[in-house]
């Protein structure tokens, strides 16, 4: 079965340092997704992408996150001048289409660590 | 805003059916969907739900009235693995498909 895969599975990183997270979406998926969870808490949404552009962003989304789809296949999170309070798992996701009917599908997270 | 109400833990015996409620408050409902969580993975695909009545999966089932902001996770059969968190989450319309989750229910299975 297709799946979301992501890298790293873990990464631990000094405060005010650039972490870029790594993802390749389902191959016929057009929808992409970040989202995070923070231990113990829910899971957040941060970014949706489609067509080469942010569809949606969340108020946690700030200028300090940006999104890339540099080629064909991969779809990265850039986190510049981490905090200890982006420590969290990060799940990339992704779906075939929009609307209720088009299940998004969740990669097995990259978590992060800032210390 | 959206706001997405489920228990936070039930406990249930192996071999028995547990329900779990979600209750919403969202405007553009576009679906209900359900996820398992284990502890440490990503959430897992269950179900999801566009209109009103009960969608059947093996041993899952979920419910969804839409007037009532309703839904429910039925799980029959109950396995020591399926002991994880369920998270309701909802899509709205307007919203790319983004999905706004509840805090998640953790069911414990025991024996």
């Amino acid at each position: 079965e297709p799946e979301v895969t992501q890298t790293p599975s873990h990464q631990v990183t000094q405060m005010g340092q650039e972490v870029i997270l790594r993802c390749v979406p389902i191959s016929n998926h057009l929808y992409f997704y970040w989202y995070r969870q923070i231990l113990g808490q829910k899971v957040e949404f941060l970014v949706s992408f489609y067509n080469n552009e942010i569809s949606e962003k969340s108020e946690i989304f700030d200028d300090q996150f940006s999104v890339e789809r540099p080629d064909g296949s991969n779809f990265t999170l850039k986190i510049r001048s981490t905090k200890l309070e982006d420590s969290a798992m990060y799940f990339c996701a992704s779906s075939e289409a929009l609307g209720g009917l088009y299940t998004i599908y969740f990669g097995e997270g990259s978590w992060l660590t800032v210390v | 805003g959206q706001n997405i109400d489920q228990p936070t833990e039930m406990t249930a015996t192996e071999g028995a059916i547990v329900q779990i409620n979600c209750t919403y408050q969202t405007s553009g409902f576009n679906g209900l969907f359900w996820y398992q969580q284990h502890a440490g993975e990503a959430p897992t695909f269950l179900s999801y739900n566009v209109l009103d009545g009960l969608e059947e999966k093996g041993r899952f089932s979920s419910f969804l009235s839409r007037s009532k902001g309703y839904s429910y996770l039925l799980l029959k059969e109950l396995q020591m693995k399926d002991s994880a968190s369920y998270l309701c989450a909802v899509s709205r319309e307007a919203a790319g498909n983004k999905l706004t989750f509840g805090g998640g229910t953790r069911v414990l299975v025991k024996p």
